[in-house]
């Protein structure tokens, strides 16, 4: 099965600091998801990358995928406090019949 | 239209009590999933069913029975509730080339 490995387990900033979420796999990634739960609410999509290299933006987050296709990053730009939650990335396996998530990073952005 | 609808959003109930969970997409995957998020937040796949059939069928007590009348529903039933069962479960569906969906959760809680 593929590991997914997110650091940090949980992160506190302050509002309007920059700050990023690490996802390393153990297997090449054929595919990497970022998520974000809120409390009582479901998983909402963010961003799908899969070429390595790649890097997509929305609003004030980016996220990259490395060339080896073996680490992700997800970037927040001057932090708000709407931004928190749990963070999660995901990846099918390379026959696609299965995904797996990683650990989940927990942000709390301080007013 | 919600594209994963799961059913109830909550649970409670008391041990010993057999339960069921409903999902349905409107999607047209052809992929259904069921996963648990402990209390790390950490999503572990349970089941998944491709076209009706099983595909997938991690470490799971075997109190706990999918059952997929077709392609668009995939249900989760749970005999003799245990306290270690509380916990939010997340329905999923996807398509082959395209992203994943997730329904909003179901909050068990086992009393």
């Amino acid at each position: 099965s593929q590991e997914l490995e997110q650091s940090p387990q949980s992160l506190i900033v302050q509002e309007g600091k920059n700050l990023t979420i690490n996802c390393t796999s153990s297997k090449t990634l054929y595919g990497l998801y970022w998520y974000k739960q809120k409390y009582g609410e479901g998983l909402i999509f963010l961003m799908m990358l899969q070429k390595g290299g790649e890097e997509k933006s929305h609003e004030k987050i980016t996220a990259k995928l490395d060339e080896k296709k073996q680490q992700s990053s997800l970037h927040i730009t001057a932090s708000q406090p709407s931004h928190a939650g749990i963070y999660l990335c995901g990846a099918p396996s390379n026959t696609g019949n299965q995904f797996y998530f990683g650990t989940g990073t927990s942000l709390t952005v301080i007013p | 239209d919600t594209a994963v609808s799961q059913t109830p959003k909550y649970l409670v109930t008391q041990m010993g009590n057999d339960k069921s969970i409903k999902c349905e997409q409107n999607l047209g995957h052809d992929t259904m999933y069921w996963y648990k998020q402990d209390s790390k937040k950490f999503l572990k796949i349970m089941f998944s069913y491709n076209n009706k059939e099983l595909i997938i069928n991690e470490t799971v007590p075997n109190r706990f029975s999918p059952k997929s009348p077709d392609k668009a529903h995939l249900n989760l039933h749970i005999n003799s509730l245990e306290l270690g069962d509380s916990a939010v479960y997340f329905c999923a569906s996807s398509q082959r080339g395209s992203g994943y969906t997730f329904g909003s959760g179901t909050r068990l809680t086992v009393v």
